[in-house]
């Protein structure tokens, strides 16, 4: 099994409706990420929790929610999609910062592709 | 503005001839990454590098770090159709573990 794994791959859904992109990992990990990814715009971050209790904004939050279930899961949400989030959504991963000892990376999932029409 | 830009944004080359792919910011970064993402897949690491002025290498692939931490470089010698990709560069720039992507380079070995 993936390390983290996204759910669902491939989804087009209508103008206006809710939908959800869940996300869970089996790294042990607190720290996840909700990335969105365009031609040419590399990875935007969306939101970001570092434990169970913590939800923070990234820089492209507008139109999006999200949900820490447990350690493990992560959920985006888009409340009424739109054709501008027509989109790859990325989930990630990490250990927290050590310093010294530099920064561990991201565990990406392998992406949900969202079509808004 | 991306706080990252990335350059070129495609290369392509035949196999076994060398690319340099670059990232450049005018902020500091605490630490930069590179990433290679493949279709239909998420981003893998490559490499972290931390220090101003480090070079690291991976088989092929060599990393520098500017020795002010806000321009990297990837170098790849010989390149072979595996190579073939998306490169991301990200950085950290206050050590919270905050990622932010440069646009990436799509690279296209033929063979």
């Amino acid at each position: 099994d993936a390390d983290v794994t996204q759910t669902p791959r491939n989804r087009i859904t209508k103008t206006g409706k809710r939908i959800m992109l869940e996300c869970s990992q089996t790294k042990g990990h607190d720290r996840m990420y909700w990335y969105r990814q365009d031609p040419g715009l590399g990875l935007r971050l969306i939101y970001y929790s570092f434990d169970v209790k913590d939800i923070n904004k990234g820089e492209i939050s507008d139109g999006y929610s999200v949900s820490r279930q447990a350690q493990a899961k992560f959920s985006l949400s888009l409340e009424s999609a739109i054709p501008n989030q027509t989109a790859l959504y990325f989930c990630a991963t990490s250990d927290p910062f050590v310093p010294g000892q530099g920064f561990y990376g991201y565990t990406f999932g392998s992406g949900t592709r969202l079509t808004v029409v | 503005t991306q706080l990252l830009e990335q350059s070129p944004q495609f290369l392509s080359i035949q196999e076994g001839e060398n690319l340099t792919v670059y990232c450049n910011s005018s902020s500091v970064f605490s630490s930069l990454q590179w990433y290679r993402q493949e279709p239909g897949e998420g981003p893998v690491l490559l490499v972290t590098v931390v220090t101003g002025g480090e070079v690291k290498k991976l088989k092929r692939l060599t990393f520098q770090f500017g020795d002010a931490r806000k321009d990297s470089s990837l170098h790849i010698t010989a390149a072979q159709t595996g190579d073939t990709g998306l490169y991301l560069c990200a950085g950290d720039k206050a050590a919270g573990n905050k990622l932010t992507f440069g646009g990436g380079t799509r690279v296209l070995v033929k063979p």
